[in-house]
């Protein structure tokens, strides 16, 4: 596969989690996607690797992160502030022959 | 932002019937649509990418077609597999928008 997320997290309310996406090739663009339970897929935010510039959907601005680490071919994506409704299925996504290309996915779930 | 809107919302078909879905983009996006199909706790499985092309393994029974704003995912002969939700995605720029989603029923 030509992006591997991290696992699944588990967090309580309050806190931050970190979910990685490595690709077994250079990146250029990586963008984060998520769906919470009974709600539709939606763009998060994304990053250009080459020029370190971020972009975030206004939802999550001042909570979302996205970092790249270009030696490791990894991106990060860090949502602090979790609550409830953060809980769902997150992505990572780039453009690979010109056609997007998806992550596994990663669960995670908040709960005290 | 450009924003993508998507209909019909959900659609009930028989088994055969040709079931249409439309995408349209607040402001040019050339050809950079991309449809999927997705059902609940999986990836989304790509079906086309720029507007027309068909993924490869994806049933020829799907099609795209569009350009600029208005794009259109066609199912020639609906079968019972292919009851799921269906989004179309831009992806030239940042922000990677999707449609509301369409809900196929089978």
């Amino acid at each position: 596969e030509y992006l591997v997320q991290s696992g699944a997290e588990v967090r309580k309310p309050g806190s931050s989690v970190k979910v990685s996406c490595k690709a077994s090739g250079g990146i250029f663009a990586v963008n984060w996607m998520r769906q919470a339970p009974g709600q539709g897929l939606e763009w998060m935010g994304g990053i250009i690797t080459v020029l370190k510039v971020q972009n975030y959907a206004q939802e999550f601005q001042g909570r979302l992160t996205i970092t790249a680490d270009e030696s490791t071919n990894t991106v990060y994506m860090e949502l602090s502030s979790l609550r409830s409704g953060d809980t769902g299925l997150y992505y990572c996504a780039t453009l690979r022959d010109s056609r997007p290309m998806w992550g596994q996915g990663t669960l995670v779930t908040v709960s005290s | 932002d450009i924003q993508m809107t998507q209909s019909p919302s959900s659609l009930s078909a028989s088994v055969g019937d040709r079931v249409t879905i439309t995408c349209r983009a607040s402001q040019g996006i050339s050809d950079y649509l991309a449809w999927y199909q997705h059902r609940p706790g999986k990836v989304p499985n790509l079906l086309i990418y720029a507007a027309s092309t068909v993924h490869f393994g994806v049933p020829s029974r799907f099609s795209g077609s569009g350009s600029g704003t208005d794009f259109t995912l066609t199912i020639s002969s609906l079968q019972p597999e292919d009851a799921a939700t269906y989004y179309c995605q831009k992806y030239n720029s940042a922000p990677w928008t999707f449609g509301q989603g369409t809900k196929v029923e089978v």
